[in-house]
């Protein structure tokens, strides 16, 4: 399967611990997006990578998140001291820059992790 | 107001029914329009990529106006294995990806 992966799919842990998701995008993909989805909404954007850089963050993602894209391939997303309103499922994405070898920007999503904070 | 509105939904039609789906977004700068599909605790599919000249692909076929910034997906001849939730997504330049909310489709027998 040459998709996008997401490691753990499920992680369970409790107030005040961290957690770290792991993101393997599609392997021609340079770009890698971050995004946190809950019930009744659409995804909503965390960040993004172009290659190892990490060129947006939204204001979504406090000081308690951080990302890494060490060699511009797999990502981690980490979540310090979660809170109960961290729960959530949180997706990752991928695509080609646009104009190289396709002129829009389809994102590929992994299956994501949902994180549940007790 | 939201970046990206859609209908609240949901949607509930027989089996056979033509449904359309509509969409706001706020930023004329906006450049590159896509519906996705997103089935009960699945990641979002991509269905499909909205042109300005509007676009086809079997039952499904989408509209883009972008003086009243706009997007529309209709589904003709729906089928069960079509309920899901459609999002609405926008892209400005670069890479500032917005979803909307989403509108839940139930095509029943």
């Amino acid at each position: 399967d040459t998709g996008v992966s997401q490691d753990p799919r499920h992680k369970i842990t409790k107030r005040g611990q961290n957690v770290t998701f792991r993101c393997d995008p599609i392997s021609e993909h340079n770009r890698l997006y971050w995004y946190r989805q809950t019930l009744g909404q659409g995804p909503e954007f965390l960040t993004y990578f172009q290659n190892e850089a990490q060129l947006e963050k939204s204001r979504l993602l406090s000081d308690r998140f951080s990302a890494e894209r060490p060699k511009g391939s797999f990502s981690t997303l980490e979540i310090q001291r979660t809170e109960q309103g961290d729960s959530a499922m949180y997706l990752c994405a991928s695509s080609l820059t646009p104009g190289l070898l396709r002129g829009s920007y389809e994102q590929y999503f992994g299956p994501g992790t949902r994180l549940t904070v007790t | 107001r939201k970046e990206v509105e859609q209908d609240p939904g949901p949607f509930n039609v027989p089996e056979g029914a033509t449904v359309a789906f509509n969409c706001t977004y706020s930023n004329s700068a906006s450049q590159s329009f896509f519906w996705y599909r997103q089935d009960c605790r699945k990641e979002p599919k991509l269905l499909m990529s909205v042109y300005s000249s509007g676009n086809e692909d079997g039952r499904f076929t989408a509209q883009l106006n972008r003086a009243s910034q706009y997007i529309s997906l209709l589904i003709r001849d729906s089928k069960l294995s079509d309920s899901a939730t459609y999002l609405c997504v926008v892209n400005s330049k670069g890479f500032k990806t917005i979803f909307g909310a989403g509108t839940r489709l139930f095509v029943k027998a």
